[in-house]
């Protein structure tokens, strides 16, 4: 069974621009969420989706977005970028409703402002 | 915000038993204890949950005080591959968001 899967795995950007990143979850597992890691701000959570509904958001700006299609596959997407989006963006998916409750997590995209 | 508090560091020397403690002490009594780690430039990997009782799968154990103010996360053999940043997590129910604190990052001494 494959595990979670997130793209591209590194990226360089400058100030301004915007981003898109791509998971694809574990097959069958509707719910994914989004977070953003900084070695100074550590795991932050970014939002998460079910069934192309948010259904949890964090405290980011607007500039963090994010969506879910109908094959549970999901994108964020970063405008105007800022030096302090620099960071590990990590991806995890999950079957709401049903085991433990277990968050599995991509191997993440680094996300490089310049 | 993260509900719990844990210690920064801390370090097992190989093959002894790694007990990582955690403080909840405002945990209400629906809400379940997880605990996630991370082993460097990896995503968090799930290790245990539990509600009151004392949890054990093949990967740790998970000791809840009576008043479940507090929490120690168990591996009874540490290896080297144990080196990691362990998070202690309160969640309402399975389906709540996650929210990681800092994390105690254990390192294991050959």
């Amino acid at each position: 069974k494959a595990g979670v899967t997130q793209t591209p795995r590194y990226l360089i950007k400058t100030r301004g621009q915007q981003v898109t990143l791509s998971c694809s979850p574990i097959s069958g597992h509707r719910s994914v969420s989004w977070y953003q890691q900084t070695p100074g701000q550590g795991l932050q959570f970014l939002f998460e989706y079910f069934s192309e509904t948010q259904r949890n958001k964090g405290n980011f700006p607007g500039r963090f977005s994010g969506r879910q299609f109908s094959n549970s596959r999901s994108e964020m997407n970063v405008s105007t970028l800022e030096l302090g989006d620099s960071a590990l963006y990590l991806c995890a998916s999950s079957l709401l409703g049903q085991g433990t409750g277990e968050l599995f997590f991509g191997e993440g995209s680094r996300l490089t402002v310049l | 915000d993260a509900k719990t508090t844990q210690p920064p560091s801390m370090d097992c020397a190989e093959g002894r038993a790694a007990n990582l403690p955690c403080n909840h002490s405002t945990i209400s009594g629906n809400e379940y204890v997880y605990w996630y780690r991370q082993i460097h430039s990896q995503g968090p990997q799930y290790i245990i949950h539990g509600l009151k009782n004392n949890e054990t799968n093949e990967m740790a154990s998970l000791i809840i005080t009576e008043d479940r103010k507090s929490s120690t996360l168990i591996l009874p053999h540490a290896t080297l591959r144990d080196t990691a940043v362990y998070y202690c997590i309160v969640r309402q129910n399975r389906d709540d968001k996650i929210i990681f604190g800092k994390g105690t990052r254990l390192h294991i001494l050959p």
